[in-house]
């Protein structure tokens, strides 16, 4: 297993310009999530999934969609790129077993200029 | 929503001593209490987590303690190692699991 796959590693854009984060699991995983992680913050959801077909907002979702047309996938898009989103974003995913623990991907280090 | 506090920011040891990190939640009907750890580069893993039909864990160095009356719960690190430094995430879930709420992290330096 793979786990949780992330692309690409590292993004730069200049401002207003589009683009998607790939996040896919090879672990049948029902949800999945995204976070972006800036200094002093910790880790703040963004968006979330419970299956396919199903997404939610969390804490930040202003600026960002997703979909879920798949199990394995969950991009996340942003629309028109702003400094405000230079972070770090991971996407993570867990089972549909209650408190199970959530595997995070390894990243996608974002600098918008 | 559920807010999680987390205390302190930084958190400077000498190697074999013991180290607490505390956090704080909101939300009475949160019942899952994972802690992850994150090295530097790295994604965050999770280390150990805690139920709240539970007051106590164990994992060889590791305990979390968690007290549901004062909505609280500890990260308890003994004998410390300098592989121990990185930052660590306490989180808490309301029922349901629909969303993990993070804690904003602890920089643990364990100096040799």
């Amino acid at each position: 297993n793979a786990g949780v796959t992330q692309t690409p590693k590292f993004q730069v854009l200049k401002t207003g310009q589009s683009m998607t984060l790939q996040c896919a699991q090879d672990m049948n995983h029902e949800y999945m999530s995204w976070y972006r992680q800036d200094p002093g913050m910790g880790l703040r959801l963004i968006h979330y999934s419970v299956g396919a077909g199903i997404t939610d907002q969390g804490e930040v979702p202003n600026g960002y969609n997703v979909s879920r047309s798949t199990t394995e996938d969950f991009p996340l898009r942003l629309l028109s790129a702003a400094p405000s989103q230079t972070s770090v974003y991971f996407c993570a995913s867990r089972d549909g077993t209650v408190n199970s623990p959530l595997h995070f991907g390894n990243g996608t280090r974002l600098t918008v200029t | 929503g559920e807010n999680v506090e987390q205390h302190p920011s930084t958190l400077s040891v000498q190697e074999g001593d013991s180290a607490v990190i505390k956090c704080t939640y909101s939300d009475s009907a949160s019942n899952y209490f994972p802690w992850y750890k994150q090295e530097l580069g790295k994604r965050p893993q999770l280390i150990i987590d805690i139920r709240s039909n539970v007051g106590e864990k164990k994992d060889q160095r590791i305990a979390v303690t968690l007290n549901k009356t004062a909505k609280h719960f500890s990260l308890h690190i003994t004998e410390t190692q300098p592989e121990d430094s990185a930052v660590y995430f306490c989180a808490a879930s309301p029922t349901g699991f629909q969303k993990l709420v993070f804690g904003t992290g602890t920089r643990l330096l364990v100096s040799p």
